[in-house]
C-alpha cells in the first residue's frame, strides 16, 4: 500500500501572508508528483506535474519543488489571496502506472 | 487543460435502486479512467482502474460486481452503483488520462441513498 501524507491536514492565514505546505511519500519506484487545487464544488485543476529530483515549478504566485530521494514535495504560496483558498492534493504515481495515489489533502482558507 | 464532464452532479435514489454515473472526456481521448471514492473527512480513494476496451482492475475491497465499470470508447466510462445502500452514499469523481501524462477530472457525483 503506497502511502502519501499531507501536512498540515488545514491552514488558516491572513491576506497577503506567504504558506506551504508538505507531501511525502514513498522515495522507491517513483515515476511522478502532482500536484492538484480543487475548490469547493469544481473538478481538481492540474497544477503541476514532477518527475525529476530537484524539479522546481511556478504558476504565478504558486511554486513547488521536489526530492526524490527523501520522498517529499513542498507547496508554496506567495501572498496569499482569499481566491486561494481551496483543498491543495498532492497525488504519487510509481514506477510506470499511470494511477494516482492521493494524500488528504491540505485545505487552505485565506481570512481578508 | 483537457475536460473531463462527470454526470450527474448529485443524485439522490432509494436504496436497493441502481444509479449510473457518466464521465466523458471531451477533447481528448481517454486512455485510462479511473474511479475514485471520497467520504467526508478522508482522501479520495482510487476504486478502479479501466482501459479502454478492456475490464476494469478494481481496487482490494471494493465488489466489482456492485460497482459495475464500463470503459466501451476512449471518450466515456460509466460507472453503475448496483442496489444502492445508504452507506454507498459518498462523493464519486472520475479522472481520465492520456498516455503517460496527468490525469484530469469530472465535477464529481454526490450520491444520497435513502
Amino acid at each position: 500500500i503506497l502511502n502519501v501524507e499531507q501536512s498540515p491536514q488545514s491552514l488558516h492565514v491572513q491576506e497577503g501572508d506567504s504558506t506551504n505546505f508538505t507531501c511525502s511519500f514513498p522515495s522507491s519506484n517513483f515515476y511522478a508528483l502532482h500536484w492538484y487545487r480543487w475548490e469547493t464544488a469544481k473538478s481538481p485543476e492540474a497544477l503541476f506535474v514532477m518527475t525529476l529530483n530537484g524539479d522546481e515549478k511556478k504558476k504565478g504566485r504558486i511554486s513547488a519543488t521536489l526530492n526524490t530521494k527523501e520522498g517529499y514535495s513542498y507547496l508554496y504560496i506567495k501572498g496569499s489571496q482569499p481566491e486561494d483558498s481551496a483543498t491543495y492534493l498532492c497525488a504519487f504515481t510509481s514506477g510506470s502506472a499511470r494511477q494516482l495515489t492521493f494524500g488528504s489533502g491540505t485545505q487552505l482558507t485565506v481570512l481578508p | 487543460g483537457a475536460v473531463v464532464s462527470q454526470h450527474p452532479s448529485w443524485v439522490i435514489c432509494k436504496s436497493g435502486t441502481s444509479v449510473k454515473i457518466e464521465c466523458r472526456s471531451l477533447d481528448f481521448q481517454a486512455t485510462t479512467m479511473f474511479w475514485y471514492r471520497q467520504f467526508p473527512k478522508q482522501s479520495l480513494m482510487l476504486m478502479a482502474t479501466s482501459n479502454e476496451g478492456s475490464k476494469a482492475t478494481y481496487e482490494q475491497g471494493v465488489e466489482k460486481d456492485k460497482f459495475l465499470i464500463n470503459h466501451a470508447s476512449l471518450t466515456l466510462s460509466t460507472l453503475t452503483v448496483t442496489s444502492a445502500h445508504p452507506e454507498d452514499s459518498s462523493f464519486y469523481i472520475c479522472s481520465g488520462s492520456r498516455e503517460n501524462t496527468e490525469a484530469f477530472f469530472g465535477q464529481g457525483t454526490r450520491l444520497t441513498v435513502v
